[in-house]
């Protein structure tokens, strides 16, 4: 099966510590996304990826850092400078920018900080 | 950047009626309009999405029209039933706006009551 997927489902933090959450497609697109979901505000875009090794930031990029070694690859650190990460984490992928490229997005990591 | 407003954040109907969700977009230039519906812990799907040159899509139950004057487009469910429950987001893109041109509405929950 061609897809997203995401791990794992559920992440528990203790503070200050930094947690790497994992994004892995095989549907061989060239851009990866990572969004952060809280309620009622919607998606915002942390980081993003165009191709491999090239990544940008995004809305709200402080306190996140991202790596793309792999074209299928796509990992987010949440680091212990985040100063609000509990939160719903969603990863997607798109063929490429700058087109009517759906964006495809996995099932979701939800991290709680405790 | 763009900016997309959508209303209302939560909309309850009856089995069988049917649910509008508007959103409206800032700039005109943007030229691509995809709605996501998102169940209850999992990632956001595409259910259908216009483009700037149509005015009206329509698959089976659903449709999108796109009022590119008044810079709004209506995402329309007829016959609503309860796997119609869940979250649903508009967004819009901007070309040129890079990999993050696609700006995300805030969510309606949609409930369908029995």
């Amino acid at each position: 099966d061609g897809g997203i997927t995401q791990s794992p489902k559920y992440l528990f933090r203790k503070e200050g510590q930094n947690v790497t959450l994992s994004c892995e497609q095989n549907l061989n697109h060239d851009a990866m996304y990572w969004y952060r979901q809280d309620p009622g505000q919607g998606l915002r875009l942390i980081y993003y990826s165009q191709i491999v090794n090239d990544f940008q930031k995004g809305d709200i990029a402080e306190g996140y850092s991202v790596s793309r070694e792999k074209k299928e690859s796509f990992p987010l650190t949440v680091t212990s400078a985040q100063k609000n990460p509990t939160a719903f984490y969603l990863c997607a992928s798109s063929q490429g920018p700058y087109s009517y490229n759906e964006q495809f997005f996995g099932p979701g990591t939800r991290l709680t900080v405790l | 950047g763009e900016n997309v407003e959508q209303h209302p954040s939560t909309l309850s109907v009856q089995e069988g009626d049917s649910a509008v969700i508007k959103c409206t977009y800032s700039d005109s230039a943007s030229n691509y309009f995809p709605w996501y519906k998102q169940e209850l812990g999992k990632g956001p799907q595409l259910i259908i999405d216009i483009r700037s040159n149509v005015g009206e899509k329509k698959d089976q139950r659903i449709a999108v029209t796109l009022n590119k004057t008044a810079k709004h487009f209506s995402l329309h469910i007829t016959e609503t039933q309860p796997e119609d429950s869940a979250v649903y987001f508009c967004a819009a893109l901007f070309p040129g706006g890079g990999a993050d041109g696609l700006t995300f509405g805030k969510g309606t929950h949609l409930i369908i009551q029995p």
